[in-house]
């Protein structure tokens, strides 16, 4: 079946630090794959996206590149800050489905 | 325009009770998901609506588990008999259309504590 699998956190960074969180799944076919972020007390937005090998999704500073040969979406920022922080899931819709299977989410927290 | 919005935010219950959330979608939004955050299992798929289509029940843990969607707008999740194991955070989604691509919006979740 599908699955991703996220680095565990928390990650700890000093503000202006560069991030990359790990992510890697197993799926068959050509999914999609997403990364969505949960801010404090707040529900999961869509960060960034890609749907087919060798794309880049991006946003608000944030990349992810969709590497078919290591099976791969890691989530890279340059320069965190404080306001980063939040709990960072990757996910994956596999091809010509809906349903989202979601890692465990890794926790970031930017300090000063 | 208005979000995903759901209700109750937070819904404390005794074992053996049956409960309801709610989920209301954006306007014209045709596909509805419901999925589960748990600390043990993480974010997991519940059920899936599109359209009048029949919705795909297949992340539904068991049949105390029901959901139904009614003019294709909002939706209802029923956990009978509730138990210990259901308490977590009850997300709903909707997106424009079905299709991988489509971006699935989150409302901001009903915890459930089932005491």
């Amino acid at each position: 079946g599908n699955s991703v699998t996220q680095m565990e956190g928390p990650v700890t960074l000093s503000e202006e630090a560069f991030l990359t969180i790990n992510c890697t799944y197993t799926a068959t076919g050509y999914p999609s794959l997403f990364w969505y972020v949960q801010y404090p007390g707040e529900g999961l937005q869509l960060l960034l996206k890609a749907t087919k090998a060798d794309d880049k999704g991006s946003n608000k500073g944030f990349e992810a590149t969709y590497r078919k040969e290591t099976t791969s979406f890691h989530l890279e920022k340059g320069s965190v800050q404080v306001s980063d922080s939040a709990v960072y899931f990757c996910a994956l819709s596999p091809g010509g489905g809906n349903k989202l299977t979601f890692g465990t989410g890794t926790q970031l927290k930017v300090e000063l | 325009g208005a979000g995903v919005s759901q209700s109750p935010s937070n819904k404390v219950t005794e074992k053996g009770k049956d409960v309801e959330l709610r989920c209301d979608p954006i306007s014209g939004h045709t596909a509805l998901y419901w999925y589960r955050q748990s600390l043990g299992q993480g974010l997991e798929f519940l059920i899936y609506f599109q359209g009048n289509s029949a919705p795909d029940k297949s992340g539904l843990p068991s049949d105390r588990f029901s959901a139904e969607r009614t003019g294709g707008s909002v939706s209802t999740l029923t956990i009978q008999r509730t138990q210990q194991e259901d308490s977590a955070v009850y997300l709903c989604a909707s997106s424009l259309a079905s299709g991988d691509t489509d971006t699935q919006y989150f409302g901001p979740g009903t915890r459930l504590t089932v005491l």
